[in-house]
């Protein structure tokens, strides 16, 4: 298994410009999420979804947009990117209904200028 | 709100015991996860606490009081390798059960 994998494991945009992280598991994980870590704040929530086709907000959703058509794939898009949105991104998922460990993937570190 | 604190950095010597300390106030706490995150690498899981007491797995033990809102990482026979930022969070059950992280602990292991 490969767990969680993250792609772009770098990128650099430019302001307005929009991409998509990609994030893939072959756990069967129901639930799957997204969060961003930067200096001083911890990792904070941006997204999730407990299973295809339900996704909600987190602690900072603004900026971002998510879809989850299958149980495998967890896209986060940026449709307006900005400086703000500089930081590095994780994906992690887990079993449902249940305190299970999170499995985070490698990470994704993105430069907004 | 969810607020969770932990020192920001933390020095100690090889062979040494260090404890991280966390403390918590949330709605709906569930119980309290340790990870580990070295330096541009993925966090990767320590321990689960539920119940109050101390939890021992190897080199590494954590703590709970739930009632004082407060947990800490005890890490024994300190390796270099045990340099590393250590992630306090806690599982909130209700709406989605979300896990809310604190900003982590810094810790250098010297010689």
């Amino acid at each position: 298994n490969a767990g969680v994998t993250q792609t772009p494991k770098f990128q650099v945009l430019k302001t307005g410009q929009s991409m998509t992280l990609q994030c893939a598991q072959d756990m069967n994980h129901e639930y799957m999420s997204w969060y961003r870590q930067d200096p001083g704040m911890g990792l904070r929530l941006i997204h999730y979804s407990v299973g295809a086709g339900i996704t909600d907000q987190g602690e900072v959703p603004n900026g971002y947009n998510v879809s989850r058509s299958t149980t495998e794939d967890f896209p986060l898009r940026l449709l307006s990117a900005a400086p703000s949105q500089t930081s590095v991104y994780f994906c992690a998922s887990r079993p449902p209904r249940s305190a299970n460990v999170l499995t985070f993937g490698a990470g994704s570190r993105l430069t907004v200028l | 709100g969810q607020n969770i604190d932990q020192p920001t950095e933390m020095t100690a010597t090889e062979g040494a015991i260090v404890q991280i300390n966390c403390t918590y106030q949330t709605s709906g706490f569930n119980g309290l996860f340790w990870y580990q995150q070295h330096a541009g690498e993925a966090p990767t899981f320590l321990s689960y606490n539920v119940l109050d007491g101390l939890e021992e797995k190897g080199r590494f033990s954590s703590f709970l009081s739930r009632s004082k809102g407060y947990s800490y990482l005890l890490l024994k026979e300190l390796q270099m390798k045990d340099s590393a930022s250590y992630l306090c969070a806690a599982f909130i059950s209700g709406g989605y059960q979300k896990v809310t992280f604190g900003t982590g602990t810094k810790l250098q292991v010297i010689p």
